[in-house]
């Protein structure tokens, strides 16, 4: 089992839908969790970061952490063709290696206009 | 601020000869850089670990004779790919923290090496 379970896609929505991104992990050691957006052949973009449970809010990005239940999503509101990308969540622990990311897979998510 | 390039975006070699990639933080000192390499449609796997003037930490599996790291200064890293060979082939992206700063990463483009 991976530590961290990321749905691949590809994931299709029409401009201005509610995009619902998410991934769940293993590891009860993971405090930090972050969301990075990947553009075909680029480096990845840190969106948002969250440290423990809890939400946070960045414009039209949301970034939840259900600790008890292992899962954490990112939301995207009013989504726009330029959104189009891979979305990789990330996390680690809080001490130690702290400096050291896991990664999911990647979700590759198009907005159609 | 916090930008982070790589040198060459982009490599085409022979199998057999040996490939250097650089990667500098050109706003900021980097204490710790990171080097990633990415297969079409998976995630980024780290492959080590690098502090400024130390050697660097390997994660299990990568060879540390065949991906030569170096972290001589504050904002430059180099990994060198030697006698590569087509299952080398791959896209390489470093990263990279400030001191104190354990939250982010910041990443640099990435060098798409194709080994032939």
């Amino acid at each position: 089992q991976k530590e961290v379970e990321q749905d691949p896609g590809p994931l299709s929505v029409p401009e201005g839908a509610i995009v619902s991104l998410n991934c769940t992990y293993s590891n009860s050691a993971f405090q930090y969790f972050m969301w990075y957006r990947q553009y075909s052949r680029k480096g990845p973009e840190l969106l948002m970061y969250t440290y423990s449970s809890g939400n946070k809010e960045d414009g039209r990005f949301t970034a939840q952490v259900d600790k008890s239940s292992k899962y954490i999503s990112l939301f995207i509101r009013d989504s726009q063709p330029s959104d189009s990308a891979t979305y990789l969540c990330a996390m680690r622990g809080g001490s130690g290696s702290a400096r050291q990311l896991t990664f999911g897979s990647g979700t590759q998510l198009t907005v159609l206009p | 601020g916090a930008v982070v390039s790589q040198h060459p975006s982009w490599v085409i070699c022979k199998s057999g000869t040996s490939v250097k990639i650089e990667c500098r933080s050109l706003d900021f000192q980097a204490t710790t850089m990171f080097w990633y390499r990415q297969f079409p449609k998976q995630s980024l796997m780290l492959m080590a670990t690098s502090n400024e003037g130390s050697k660097a930490t390997y994660e299990q599996g990568v060879e540390k004779d065949k991906f030569l790291i170096n972290h001589a200064s504050l904002t430059l890293s180099t990994l060198t790919v030697t006698s590569a060979h087509p299952e080398d082939s791959s896209f390489y992206i470093c990263s990279a923290s400030r001191l104190r700063d354990f939250n982010e990463q910041f990443f640099g483009p990435g060098t798409r090496l194709t080994v032939l």
